[in-house]
């Protein structure tokens, strides 16, 4: 079945860095693809989506390209800042079909130290 | 527009009780879905309704249950809790089933079973 998988977190980073969050899918067919954020307290949001093959969604400093070939989403910024603490969930969604539903990762848990 | 409506947010049952949680979705938002998320076992699909019918369902015992009105607010409910059921439940609304649009979260409810 379609599953997503990214990288375990936590992850530590000082402010001005360069982050990645690695995610890879499986599914069947063309999938679109989200990152989604959870700051503490609160619900998910969403960050960015690519609907098909070589698509960047982009938001907030926030970059991920749509890589087919890898079956990736990677998320990537140039520089993170302390408010950018927060854990991401990258997640898939098929097009039209009865068993759709969203699928997400487990989550990548995000620190950033001032 | 208003977002995603959850209420309450948080809630304190005994073991065995049943407890109700309601979602309210965006303004013309048909379809609902709800999530279970825990630390040990990330974010799980529960079901999807729209227009009042379930059309998706994850692998959760029958004392999950759910329902959504002619309005598009949606219920859940479980019953004979047990300890393993405190999460924090989380709603979220589309504007098609599928979900093949970006789906939009409530800031949850979270449930603690002692």
């Amino acid at each position: 079945g379609d599953s997503v998988t990214q990288m375990e977190g936590p992850v530590t980073l000082s402010e001005e860095a360069f982050l990645t969050i690695n995610c890879t899918y499986t599914a069947t067919g063309y999938p679109s693809l989200f990152w989604y954020v959870q700051y503490p307290g609160e619900g998910l949001q969403l960050l960015l989506k690519a609907t098909k093959a070589d698509d960047k969604g982009s938001n907030k400093g926030f970059e991920a390209t749509y890589r087919k070939e890898t079956t990736s989403f990677h998320l990537e910024k140039g520089s993170v800042q302390v408010s950018d603490s927060a854990v991401y969930f990258c997640a898939l969604s098929r097009r039209g079909n009865r068993d759709d539903k969203i699928i997400f990762g487990k989550g990548t848990r995000l620190h950033i130290l001032p | 527009k208003a977002g995603v409506t959850q209420t309450p947010r948080y809630l304190i049952k005994t073991r065995g009780q049943q407890v109700t949680l309601s979602c309210s979705p965006i303004s013309g938002h048909r379809s609902v879905s709800w999530y279970q998320q825990t630390p040990g076992q990330g974010l799980q699909f529960l079901f999807e309704y729209f227009s009042e019918t379930q059309r998706n369902k994850g692998n959760f015992p029958g004392r999950f249950s759910g329902r959504q009105f002619s309005n598009s607010r949606s219920e859940m409910n479980v019953s004979t809790l047990e300890l393993g059921d405190s999460a924090l439940y989380l709603c979220a609304s589309s504007l098609y089933t599928g979900l093949a649009t970006e789906a939009f979260f409530g800031q949850g409810t979270r449930l603690t079973v002692v």
